[in-house]
């Protein structure tokens, strides 16, 4: 049973960056899956930020492209998130989830708020 | 973007009621339509990827159909830990995009 966690920071000063891990257990980040972000700011529905595939292969939101990098580290299983000049309208639940072509987006983090205030 | 527009907003329902959720995309989506279900303070859950093969363990009274690119979950009676925030969500094409989402609430 693959199972994803995040972690990170939970406070987050505006203009800073933010940066969040996902590790992955269970199963390896060198299958043939993509590796994914999606956010949920409070009271709001789920946005897609992006995804990476362990070749370094990635694709971002063109809403938040020019602030965004998603990066594997396979010698940990894990990837993770950075999102540099943040603002309010970047506070929400960070979830990291798995996307397989098989299966679609299958396998979720629980789950990690990060609020940006000063 | 595909637009991802999910009606109605939220339901109220009876305990063995049978709920429909509808949305619609804006553009040619193939089979790539996918349903999740949210409780409060959880992560979603799938339950249906590619229009309408259930998740392992999704109970059969979820389902899901399509005509052109109208996609539609249906509950067929609805039970007590159905009571939830449903989304649907395209991975036709880049980016990802949602539905706002549909509450169902106790009736």
């Amino acid at each position: 049973q693959v199972q994803l966690q995040e972690s990170g920071p939970g406070l987050v000063k505006p203009s800073g960056t933010l940066s969040l891990t996902c590790a992955v257990s269970g199963g390896s980040i060198s299958s043939s899956n993509w590796w994914s972000w999606v956010r949920q700011p409070p009271g709001k529905g789920l946005e897609w930020v992006g995804e990476i595939f362990h070749s370094g292969s990635s694709n971002y939101n063109p809403s938040l492209k020019s602030r965004l990098t998603i990066s594997v580290d396979k010698t940990k299983n894990q990837f993770s998130l950075k999102l540099s000049s943040v603002t309010a309208a970047d506070t929400a639940v960070y979830y990291c989830a798995r996307y397989s072509f098989a299966y679609g987006f299958d396998y979720w983090g629980q789950g990690t708020l990060v609020t940006v205030s000063s | 973007d595909v637009q991802m527009t999910q009606s109605p907003s939220s339901l109220s329902a009876s305990i063995g009621d049978r709920v429909t959720i509808t949305c619609r995309a804006s553009q040619g989506i193939s089979n790539f339509l996918a349903w999740f279900q949210q409780k409060p303070g959880k992560a979603p859950k799938s339950l249906i990827y590619a229009v309408s093969s259930l998740q392992s363990g999704v109970p059969s009274r979820f389902s899901g159909s399509a005509s052109g690119t109208d996609f539609t979950l249906t509950i067929s009676s609805l039970q007590p830990e159905d009571f939830a925030t449903y989304y649907c969500q395209q991975y036709y094409s880049y980016p990802r995009t949602f539905g706002q989402g549909t509450k169902v609430e106790i009736k």
